[in-house]
């Protein structure tokens, strides 16, 4: 069994600020894991992956994740937030042994203000 | 290369009627996958199909739901009989290849039954 919890459902960040997105995972294989965006009333666009290679991510927009295997953690950040970061973000598990099924965390709303 | 075409991007049906979801998947891609959003929660997996195979259908309800995924032509995703809980949107996705590569997002389309 696989899963994703996102510790966050909701996270407010000033403009210019650091953006932290926590995610925890639990695989019975080593994992695959993503980050997803998904902008509103828009489809949904990878933003990194981790696929057991460096376990320091990095990803388009100045987004990079780091996978802490002693942690089961993937949290994803980013040195400084824009207005345009603002959406919803998912983190996502998946291994060979699901034949490429996504689980998908809850959702994490990042709002940015001025 | 065009990404992932999914149409209708909004679909209305009355409650018992039967909705029709179609997915072309990126230039080369074999591989589809339908998730379903439901308001406020990430996706969930529904199926995972290659050309005309079905490969996991362990995210389909039981009753009403079928996917197929034919030699020629887009993936389709057939709802009969529709209910008010159905509302929601749906994503296809596809990749290259099985296992943990990067699956790419059509952009979506939203049903709502009355």
């Amino acid at each position: 069994a696989q899963s994703v919890t996102q510790l966050d459902s909701h996270v407010s960040v000033s403009e210019g600020t650091p953006v932290l997105l926590r995610c925890n995972y639990s695989s019975s294989y080593s994992p695959s894991l993503f980050w997803y965006v998904q902008h509103p009333n828009k489809g949904l666009q990878l933003l990194l992956k981790y696929t057991s290679a460096a376990t320091l991510v990095k990803g388009i927009n100045g987004f990079e994740a780091e996978f802490k295997k002693s942690e089961t953690s993937f949290h994803l950040t980013k040195p400084s937030a824009h207005m345009s970061d603002a959406a919803e973000y998912f983190c996502v598990v998946t291994h060979t042994g699901t034949a490429s099924k996504l689980t998908f965390g809850t959702g994490t709303r990042l709002q940015v203000t001025l | 290369n065009a990404g992932v075409m999914q149409n209708p991007r909004h679909l209305v049906r009355r409650r018992g009627q039967e909705a029709r979801l179609r997915c072309s998947p990126m230039k080369g891609h074999s591989h589809v996958y339908w998730y379903r959003q439901l308001p406020e929660e990430g996706l969930k997996f529904m199926v995972y199909l290659q050309k005309e195979n079905i490969i996991d259908e362990s995210g389909m309800p039981k009753e009403r739901f079928s996917a197929e995924f034919p030699k020629e032509g887009p993936s389709i995703l057939r709802i009969q009989q529709v209910v008010r809980g159905d509302s929601a949107a749906y994503f296809c996705a596809s990749s290259l290849r099985q296992g943990a590569y990067e699956q790419y997002f059509g952009p979506g389309t939203r049903l709502t039954v009355t």
